[in-house]
């Protein structure tokens, strides 16, 4: 099974700040990894696929980065909206799995 | 627009076995791969299992194969997920979820999730 480690495991920030997230997996997945952004009580939203291509409706100030074991999510200039977890989920082999997510708090 | 509807969750005691199902809506059933995703209290989504659009690959995580079976109901637009022989540590918010891309037989980001059912093991 692929390791996903996630860092930091809580970020604090505050609204306007850039931040960036990072996920690596305990062996190559190429370009086959996906983030979610989940708020209290709510099921998970799609936010990055294929490492790098943004999903339908998700602002440009979200965006992906990275291939092979290291991998990054940007936001250009966070929102309260913003403030939720944030997991990263590979896909190149099964089973598919998640990273232990990254709080991101004010 | 998709839907994906949970049902089937309580309370259930160690050792006994329960049936979630997952009612689809607004896209094409039979064309997608289906997931079973869950979180246990206060924890981290951990990926469960996942069947092909075609229903003929089916694939496990280690914490639940053996134990747990999923299956699709192509006649109701369902999935379904029977659960043998839980334990105290299956306890968690099970989630219904889609693949992103249509005929995938590789694997694919999940693009839309169920509110998720509720699991609790105990005696």
């Amino acid at each position: 099974e692929i390791v996903m480690t996630q860092s930091p495991a809580t970020l604090s920030a505050s609204p306007g700040e850039r931040v960036t997230l990072s996920c690596r997996a305990s062996q190559s997945i190429s370009s086959n990894l996906a983030w979610y952004q989940q708020k209290p009580g709510q099921a998970p939203t799609l936010l990055i696929y294929a490492a790098g291509k943004t999903a339908i409706g998700v602002p440009a100030r979200f965006s992906g980065s990275g291939s092979g074991t290291e991998f990054t999510l940007t936001i250009s200039s966070l929102q309260s909206e913003d403030f939720a977890i944030y997991y990263c989920q590979q896909f190149n082999s099964w089973p598919q799995s998640f990273g232990q997510g990254t709080r991101l708090e004010i | 627009q998709v839907q994906l509807v949970e049902s089937g969750g309580g309370v259930v005691q160690p050792g006994r076995s329960l049936t979630l199902s997952c009612a689809a809506s607004g896209f094409t059933f039979t064309t997608h791969g289906m997931h079973w995703v869950r979180q246990a209290p206060g924890k981290g989504l951990e990926w469960v299992a996942v069947i092909s659009y075609d229903g003929n690959n089916k694939y496990y995580g280690d914490s639940v194969k053996g134990r747990f079976t999923i299956s699709r109901d192509y006649s109701k637009n369902t999935l379904l997920l029977q659960m043998t022989r839980l334990r105290r540590e299956d306890t968690a918010v099970y989630f219904c979820a889609k693949d992103g891309q249509p005929r995938n037989d590789y694997g694919c980001e999940i693009d839309h999730w169920g509110q998720g059912t509720l699991v609790t093991v105990s005696s």
